[in-house]
Formats: C-alpha cells, sequence, structure tokens
C-alpha cells in the first residue's frame, strides 16, 4: 500500500480554515483515500472518503489533484472541539476487507 | 447506543498473566477487526475476521489469539503477558466493500481498551 506522509501537527484558532495535505507518492490506480480523526480516549472516527476531483460532505471537503499523489483536508470555520488527530490513509479494496495502517497522523490544535 | 463496544477500557496487569479483551458490534457488519496502537500513536492491524473466519493475521506472536463466536463479537485473549504488550487495543468493524459498490467500507471503531503491563 501507498505510504502517506502528512504533518505532524497544526495550530489554528477558532473559526479559521484548517487545510491539512497529506502526500502518497505510490498510490495505485484502486487505491482511495480516506480520513478519519481521532479524540483523546476514543477509536478513529471516519471523516471522508475520495478518488479524485472534490468530495464535501457536512464535515469536511476533500481535494485530490489529478495525479492522485497528494489530497487536502479542509475543515471549514474549526471549533475548540475539532481538536484531534487526523489520519490520512490510502485505502486499497481487497474482498478480504479493509487492511489499513494507520500513520502517526497530524494533531491538530484549535486555540481560542 | 454503542455501536462497537469493548471491555474493559482499562486492564492493569503483571507480566506473565493471560487476560482478555471483548468486543461486540451491533451494526450487522460482517467483519471485525483488532488493532494495536502504540505510545507514537501509529494503529497497526493485528487480525481481521469476516463472518467468524480469520482472513488478515499480521506478524503477531502466537500469544495473542482472537476468538470470534460469532459475526458480531471478536474477542483478543493475550497469553503470558509482556511488558512490550502494554498499548492500546481497538476492536472495529465494517461491511464487506462490496456492498458499498465502488467506494470503501468505513471502519467503525470501538473507544480501545488500554493495557498496562507492569
Amino acid at each position: 500500500l501507498a505510504k502517506t506522509t502528512q504533518p505532524i501537527s497544526m495550530d489554528s484558532y477558532e473559526g479559521q480554515e484548517v487545510n491539512i495535505t497529506c502526500s502518497h507518492n505510490n498510490i495505485a490506480t484502486n487505491d482511495y483515500i480516506t480520513w478519519y480523526q481521532q479524540f483523546p480516549s476514543q477509536g478513529p472516527r471516519f471523516i471522508i472518503q475520495g478518488y479524485k476531483t472534490k468530495v464535501t460532505n457536512e464535515v469536511a471537503s476533500l481535494f485530490i489533484p489529478a495525479d492522485r499523489k497528494s489530497s487536502t483536508l479542509s475543515l471549514p470555520r474549526v471549533s475548540l472541539s475539532d481538536t484531534a488527530v487526523y489520519y490520512c490513509l490510502v485505502e486499497r479494496l481487497e474482498a478480504a476487507g479493509n487492511k489499513l495502517t494507520f500513520g502517526g497522523g497530524t494533531r491538530v490544535l484549535v486555540k481560542p | 447506543d454503542t455501536a462497537v463496544s469493548q471491555t474493559p477500557k482499562y486492564l492493569v496487569t503483571q507480566m506473565g498473566n493471560d487476560k482478555s479483551i471483548k468486543c461486540e458490534q451491533n451494526l450487522g457488519h460482517d467483519t471485525m477487526y483488532w488493532y494495536k496502537q502504540d505510545s507514537k500513536k501509529f494503529l497497526k492491524i493485528m487480525f481481521s475476521y469476516n463472518n467468524k473466519e480469520l482472513i488478515i493475521n499480521e506478524t503477531v506472536p502466537n500469544r495473542f489469539s482472537p476468538k470470534s463466536p460469532d459475526k458480531a463479537h471478536l474477542n483478543l485473549h493475550i497469553n503470558s503477558l509482556e511488558l512490550g504488550d502494554s498499548a492500546v487495543y481497538f476492536c472495529a468493524s465494517s461491511q464487506d466493500w462490496g456492498i458499498w459498490g465502488q467506494e470503501g467500507s468505513p471502519l467503525h471503531f470501538g473507544n480501545g481498551t488500554r493495557l498496562t503491563v507492569t
């Protein structure tokens, strides 16, 4: 599976937009890009998934350029409760089920 | 109404003991997993079961033995615990990817079991 690289940490302020970019240079044709969010003392929670171009849901947007070698998770108007670790993953859909290894993630700290 | 629940939340034990962690999901998913999260927050898959059958078994010491009595439960038994086993263990579940068509099937995680071996 393609290795992912993302910043270790980011600081932001309430009301700002937070953009986290993830590199996945060796992504394959049948790989999807998935992002999870993890709060302290909780398990990761699925945020968004995409294959190409732009995907938007009620929580975030995911921008994927044409070459798919990177992706950017955009969190609009963050609040203090968005402080968490955000994981970028490349997911290969195999019949045997997902086989995901999460990297260290990006620690986002939202300040008042 | 918890979707994926695991017990206990905390487990403190001594080296050499045997312990179990239980996991149950009420989402009707076909696939369940055990993940281990180390101190650097890396989450690594250990096992995956699909409809009670083992389908993924990563390089994990055979002191770790998963058991799936039915597709809603996946328990993890650990024999002869070692200091290096201290970590947070997460149970997760997902639906078969085929049902989602071209999209992936998200993982639904429990809140973890923090195991401390002294």
